[in-house]
């Protein structure tokens, strides 16, 4: 089955800064892979996500990088602001499969 | 994005009694809903694929007869934890496929469940 490792566990950056997560997989049958916002005690909301057939795709300060070769993806927040502050998840699916899940980032902007 | 509503988002219940979890999807389709459970400071676990009109399928580790999971209707899925145990206390989330979307997974607010 699908194996997905993200990191780092923990990242602490200055309000401004950008951010980088993390993650890489192991099934080559992967083909979407999406990322989760989760504040405390709320359920995760996807922010963005990417399809194998896309190697970037950005949203206003978002943006996720896919490299198939290498079989690892990157989530990239710029002029990150304090309300930015969550832990986030990423995800790889085979096609119409069910999503296995990264551990998890605990990102925390300082004002 | 598509909405998942999920009730209640906070329960205390005493040793012993049951607990219902209910998850609908508010305005789309669900064919399948996901139940996971989440502990803190970690990622979240599977429990159980809930498909609308069939029994769910549980992963491996899970006991069915004590997560009971309804799928009535395209909707509407609940997690019924049976006679309750301070270690079932967690964080126990639902998830819905919109299903114009296949992958698109949308995730609901969460329980916290406490046994006393």
């Amino acid at each position: 089955g699908e194996n997905v490792e993200q990191h780092p566990s923990t990242l602490s950056v200055q309000e401004g800064d950008s951010a980088v997560i993390k993650c890489t997989y192991s099934d080559s049958a992967s083909n979407y892979f999406p990322w989760y916002k989760q504040e405390l005690g709320k359920g995760p909301q996807l922010i963005i996500d990417i399809r194998s057939n896309v190697g970037e795709k950005k949203d206003q300060r978002i943006a996720v990088t896919l490299n198939k070769t290498a079989k690892h993806f990157s989530l990239h927040i710029t002029e990150t602001q304090p309300e930015d502050s969550a832990v986030y998840f990423c995800a790889a699916s085979p096609r119409g499969n069910m999503l296995t899940f990264g551990g998890g980032t605990r990102l925390m902007v300082k004002p | 994005g598509a909405v998942v509503s999920q009730h209640p988002s906070r329960v205390i219940c005493k040793s012993g009694t049951s607990v219902k979890i209910e998850c609908r999807s508010l305005d789309f389709q669900a064919t399948t809903m996901f139940w996971y459970r989440q502990f803190p400071k970690q990622s979240l676990m599977l429990m159980a694929t809930s498909n609308e009109g069939s029994k769910a399928t549980y992963e491996q580790g899970v006991e069915k007869d004590k997560f009971l999971i309804n799928h009535a209707s395209l909707t509407l899925s609940t997690l019924t934890v049976t006679s309750a145990h301070p270690e079932d206390s967690s964080f126990y989330i639902c998830s819905a496929r919109d299903g114009g979307a296949v992958e698109k997974l949308f995730f609901g607010s969460g329980t916290q469940l406490s046994v006393l």
